[in-house]
């Protein structure tokens, strides 16, 4: 069972460039998480969706944007690639609504970005 | 905003022995989560508790929500140098789309 995959591993931007982080997931999960981790810091969150075709702000959306066209993928692009970019980038799931366990977040191994 | 304040920052300790570490938060959860990340890895769910009170073990490790709903402890006793990473507690207050609230982490290194 593969759970959430993420790629790629490691990315090295130029300032300016951009690219897209791929997340997918294979427990049916209908939310779905991007989060930043910068040192000493806990993870922040980027973007959420709760199901296909629906996504929403979290607490730093600024320079990112998403879409979900299917239950498995959730991807985050970077249009214009800035140094404070520079992250570690986690992809999460959880499960949907109604059970006990439908606030634990699963994470992908994650992708370490560098903005040079 | 909710805000997770976890404690201690860094733990340096002897294989064998006993580790304590908590997180408080200035408002209410009704769910805590502890996590543990291993250096390049994502973090991996290690506990998680529903019930003020709640004492749950897994294996060598016993998390705690505490009855104030604003705090939760998390104990791993005889420790192994393979505890080595980095724990983070979690919380939610319930939000309908399930958001986490995380601590900073505390980074667990142990000598054999």
């Amino acid at each position: 069972n593969a759970g959430v995959t993420q790629t790629p591993k490691f990315r090295i931007l130029k300032i300016g460039q951009s690219m897209t982080l791929q997340c997918t997931q294979d427990m049916n999960h209908n939310y779905m998480y991007w989060y930043r981790q910068d040192p000493g810091m806990g993870l922040k969150l980027i973007y959420y969706s709760v199901g296909a075709g629906i996504t929403d702000k979290g607490e730093v959306p600024n320079g990112y944007n998403v879409s979900r066209s299917t239950t498995e993928d959730f991807p985050l692009r970077l249009e214009l690639a800035a140094p404070s970019q520079t992250s570690v980038y986690f992809c999460a799931s959880k499960p949907n609504p109604g059970g006990r366990s439908s606030y634990e977040q699963y994470f992908g191994p994650g992708t370490r970005l560098t903005v040079t | 905003g909710q805000q997770l304040n976890q404690s201690p920052q860094s733990m340096f300790i002897q294989e064998g022995e006993d580790v304590s570490m908590n997180c408080t938060s200035s408002s209410i959860f009704n769910t805590w989560l502890w996590y543990k990340q291993d250096p390049g890895e994502g973090p991996v769910l290690l506990i998680a508790l529903y019930k003020a009170g709640e004492l749950t073990s897994n294996g060598r490790l016993t998390a705690q929500f505490g009855i104030t709903r604003k705090d939760s402890f998390l104990n791993i006793s005889a420790s192994i140098p393979s505890d080595v990473g980095i724990y983070f507690c979690a919380g939610s207050g319930g939000t309908s789309y399930g958001k986490l609230t995380f601590g900073q982490g505390t980074i667990l290194t142990v000598h054999p």
